[in-house]
C-alpha cells in the first residue's frame, strides 16, 4: 500500500499566485487532515474532514480551502499566496474507531512564497 | 483549548539513555502518542499509551504516564545515532469514540553524538 501520498514535494510560489496541494490515501480511511509545520511551532491543524462531502476548519484555516469529493482525496487550495504561508504542509489520515493507530502522515510539501 | 508542551532540544551521547518529556492539559485524553520525524520526512507513529496505563514498554522504548501531573515521557535506551530526529508528543482531543483530533506538541529535537 502507498499510504498517504502528497504532491508536489517542493514548490515556490510568487505572492498572489494560487495552487493546490494534492493528497490521496489508499487505506479507505474516513478521516483526513491538513497540518502546517513551522519551525519550533509544532503542527497546526488547518482543515479536517470526517468523510466525503464533510469538511471543517481547524486552528489556522485563513487563506486556505479544502474539498472532499471522494474518500481517497483531500486537496488543499491556497488562494492569493502570502509569505506567511511559507511552511511545510502535511496531510494525514486515520481510521474511525481505531484510536490506537493514530494518524498516517504523508511525506509533506515544502512551500516557499516569495 | 488543549495544549501540549515539550522542551525543544535534547543532546545525548551514543549508548546513553534519552528521556523526552511532555506535559498536556486535557485530563479527558484517552490516548497519548509519540511520533518520530526524520529529516525531510513525515511523522511516523512510534508508540502510544492508553490513559488507564502507567507504563508501556516496546523494545528500547519506555513510555511513562503520570495522569495526576498530566506528564508523559519517552525513554529511549541505548540511544543510537539513527535515533536523531524530532519527537512529537500528541494527545487525543475530545470524547467522541469515532473522530479523533490530535493535538501535537512543538516537538523535541534529539541529537545523538558518537
Amino acid at each position: 500500500n502507498a499510504g498517504v501520498t502528497q504532491t508536489p514535494k517542493f514548490r515556490i510560489l510568487k505572492i498572489g499566485q494560487s495552487m493546490t496541494l494534492q493528497c490521496t490515501q489508499d487505506m479507505n480511511h474516513n478521516y483526513m487532515y491538513w497540518y502546517r509545520q513551522d519551525p519550533g511551532m509544532g503542527l497546526k491543524l488547518i482543515y479536517y474532514s470526517v468523510g466525503a462531502g464533510i469538511t471543517d476548519k481547524g486552528e489556522v484555516p485563513n487563506g486556505y480551502n479544502v474539498s472532499r469529493s471522494t474518500t481517497e482525496d483531500f486537496p488543499l487550495r491556497l488562494e492569493l499566496a502570502a509569505p506567511s504561508q511559507t511552511s511545510v504542509y502535511f496531510c494525514a489520515s486515520s481510521q474511525s474507531g481505531v484510536a490506537n493507530y493514530g494518524y498516517t502522515f504523508g511525506s509533506g510539501t515544502r512551500l516557499t512564497v516569495v | 483549548g488543549e495544549d501540549v508542551e515539550q522542551s525543544l532540544f535534547l543532546s545525548v551521547r551514543e549508548g546513553d539513555s534519552s528521556v523526552i518529556n511532555c506535559t498536556y492539559t486535557d485530563s479527558s485524553s484517552t490516548y497519548l502518542y509519540w511520533y518520530k520525524q526524520e529529516p525531510g520526512a513525515g511523522l511516523q507513529l512510534l508508540t502510544y499509551i492508553f490513559s488507564n496505563m502507567d507504563m508501556k514498554q516496546d523494545q528500547r522504548l519506555t513510555v511513562l504516564l503520570n495522569k495526576k501531573d498530566k506528564h508523559l515521557s519517552l525513554r529511549i535506551a541505548d540511544t543510537q545515532t539513527g535515533d536523531s530526529a524530532i519527537y512529537f508528543c500528541a494527545e487525543r482531543e475530545g470524547r467522541n469514540t469515532g473522530f479523533q483530533k490530535l493535538v501535537f506538541g512543538t516537538g523535541t529535537r534529539l541529537l545523538v553524538s558518537p
